[in-house]
């Protein structure tokens, strides 16, 4: 098992330009999660998809949309990148039989995102 | 928001010494704590999930322990070693302003010389 993968690995955007970034785990997990992680800071939740064909805002939503486009795949779009949005972000998958609140979670690799 | 707090923010022990550091958080509406072990150019990694007052939870030289009264968790590492540098993070699973949801604190980097 490959776990959860995401693309692509590092990415430099001009401010105003938009792009997505792939999140895919083969875990047949039910719940999915973006993350941002900021110098100083935790984790910090930015949506989250707790089963297929349902997502919700997390923490820091503003400037980011995102797609559960099926069980194993969610995308998070910045239409308008900002220099605010540089950042390394990670996606995250959960089993979430019950409540969810003793579920491991499972990270991916990490994009390192710069927006200049 | 909840605050999750973590400290210290760093860590540097010798290896063979042994070595604690705290995460606090409100003990109001606690469902659950989760740690996890950051490894640099990984991923986070879980290493336990606690949810009583008073659990306690092992993993060969790694244990932690949970007091949801007074809004503490505790992480030990017993006999350090360099393989145990990482950054350790912790976790609030609670219901904030946006739902429920995992609620990571700063966490606490360790680096164990050699």
């Amino acid at each position: 098992n490959a776990g959860v993968t995401q693309t692509p690995k590092f990415q430099v955007l001009k401010t105003g330009q938009s792009m997505t970034l792939q999140c895919a785990q083969d875990m047949n997990h039910n719940s999915m999660y973006w993350y941002r992680q900021d110098p100083g800071m935790g984790l910090r939740l930015i949506y989250y998809s707790a089963s297929e064909g349902t997502t919700d805002k997390g923490e820091v939503p503003n400037g980011y949309n995102v797609s559960r486009l099926n069980k194993r795949e969610f995308s998070l779009r910045l239409e308008s990148a900002a220099p605010s949005q540089t950042s390394v972000y990670f996606c995250a998958s959960s089993e979430a039989r019950t409540s969810g609140l003793t579920d491991t979670q499972y990270f991916g690799p990490g994009t390192r995102l710069t927006v200049l | 928001i909840l605050n999750v707090e973590q400290s210290p923010q760093s860590l540097h022990v010798q290896e063979g010494d042994s070595t604690n550091f705290t995460c606090s958080f409100p003990s109001s509406n606690f469902y659950a704590l989760h740690w996890y072990r950051w490894e640099t150019a990984k991923s986070p990694e879980a290493l336990f999930v606690m949810t009583l007052n008073g659990d306690e939870k092992k993993k060969g030289r790694i244990s932690a322990t949970l007091n949801t009264k007074e809004g503490y968790s505790y992480l030990y590492i017993k006999g350090s070693q360099p393989e145990d540098s990482a950054t350790y993070l912790c976790a609030l699973f609670m219901n904030n302003n946006a739902g429920n949801m995992l609620t990571f604190g700063g966490g606490t980097r360790l680096m164990v010389k050699p």
